[in-house]
C-alpha cells in the first residue's frame, strides 16, 4: 500500500527566505507526482506536476525535483512572500500505466507560514 | 471556461441520516473523482466516476455510493451517518481516465459536520 509522508507538518519563516518542503512516498512505482497548494478552508490548485520519467519541474519561484528510486520529492519556494502562506500538498498517481489516473494518495500537507 | 462546483458549501447532519452532496465538473471532462479530507489530513480517495460508471474506489465502506449523470456531473451519497465522516468532501474533475499527465481540477469543497 503506498504511503505518502511529508515533512516538516508545519514550517513558519519570515518574508524573503528560501524554503524546502519534503515528500517522501513508500512504493516507487509511479506515474506523476504533484504539488498542490490549499487554502485555509478552500479547495486544492495543482502548482506543478511531475512524471515519473523527468527529474524536476519548475513554475516561476518554485521548482519540484523527483527520484523515484529513493521516493522522494521536494519542493524549493525561492524568495517566500507573506502570500505563499497555505498548507502544500504532495501526491502521488499510483501504477506504471496511467490506469491509476485520478486516484492520488496524498500526504498529510506541510503548513506554510510566511511573515512580513 | 466554468470551473468545478460543488454545493453545498456547508451542511450539518446528525449521526444516522443521510446525505447527497453534489459536483458540475469543469466542461469538457467526463472523470469525476471525490475525496474525504478530515480536519489536518490529506485527501483519501473515495472513488472515481467515468463515463457514468465507478472506476475504482478506495477503502471506503458501501454506505458511500455515488453516481454520475450524462452531463458528467456526480453526486455522493452517504448513507447512516457517522461522527468520523466530519470533513471536507473534495471532487475533481478531469479530461480523461487513464494515461493522461494532465491534472485534475478541484472543486472548493462541501464542508459536512454530523452530530
Amino acid at each position: 500500500k503506498q504511503e505518502v509522508t511529508q515533512i516538516p507538518a508545519a514550517l513558519s519563516v519570515p518574508e524573503g527566505e528560501n524554503l524546502v518542503l519534503n515528500c517522501s512516498f513508500t512504493d516507487s512505482a509511479i506515474y506523476n507526482l504533484q504539488w498542490f497548494r490549499q487554502d485555509p478552508g478552500k479547495g486544492l490548485t495543482s502548482l506543478l506536476l511531475i512524471q515519473s520519467s523527468q527529474r524536476e519541474q519548475t513554475s516561476g519561484r518554485l521548482n519540484a525535483s523527483l527520484d523515484k528510486s529513493s521516493g522522494r520529492s521536494t519542493l524549493y519556494i525561492a524568495a517566500s512572500q507573506p502570500g505563499d502562506s497555505a498548507t502544500y500538498l504532495c501526491a502521488v498517481t499510483p501504477g506504471a500505466g496511467g490506469t491509476s489516473y485520478g486516484k492520488l494518495t496524498f500526504g498529510q500537507g506541510t503548513i506554510l507560514t510566511v511573515h512580513p | 471556461e466554468t470551473g468545478v462546483t460543488q454545493s453545498p458549501t456547508h451542511l450539518i447532519k446528525t449521526r444516522g441520516q443521510q446525505v447527497t452532496l453534489r459536483c458540475s465538473s469543469q466542461s469538457g471532462h467526463n472523470t469525476v473523482s471525490w475525496y474525504q479530507q478530515a480536519l489536518g489530513q490529506g485527501p483519501q480517495f473515495i472513488f472515481q466516476y467515468y463515463r457514468e460508471e465507478e472506476n475504482g474506489r478506495g477503502n471506503f465502506p458501501p454506505r458511500f455510493s455515488g453516481l454520475q449523470f450524462p452531463n458528467y456531473s456526480s453526486e455522493l451519497n452517504v448513507n447512516a451517518l457517522e461522527l468520523d465522516d466530519s470533513a471536507l468532501y473534495l471532487c475533481a474533475s478531469s479530461p480523461r481516465s487513464s494515461g493522461s499527465q494532465e491534472t485534475q481540477y478541484f472543486g472548493p469543497g462541501t464542508r459536512l459536520l454530523v452530530l
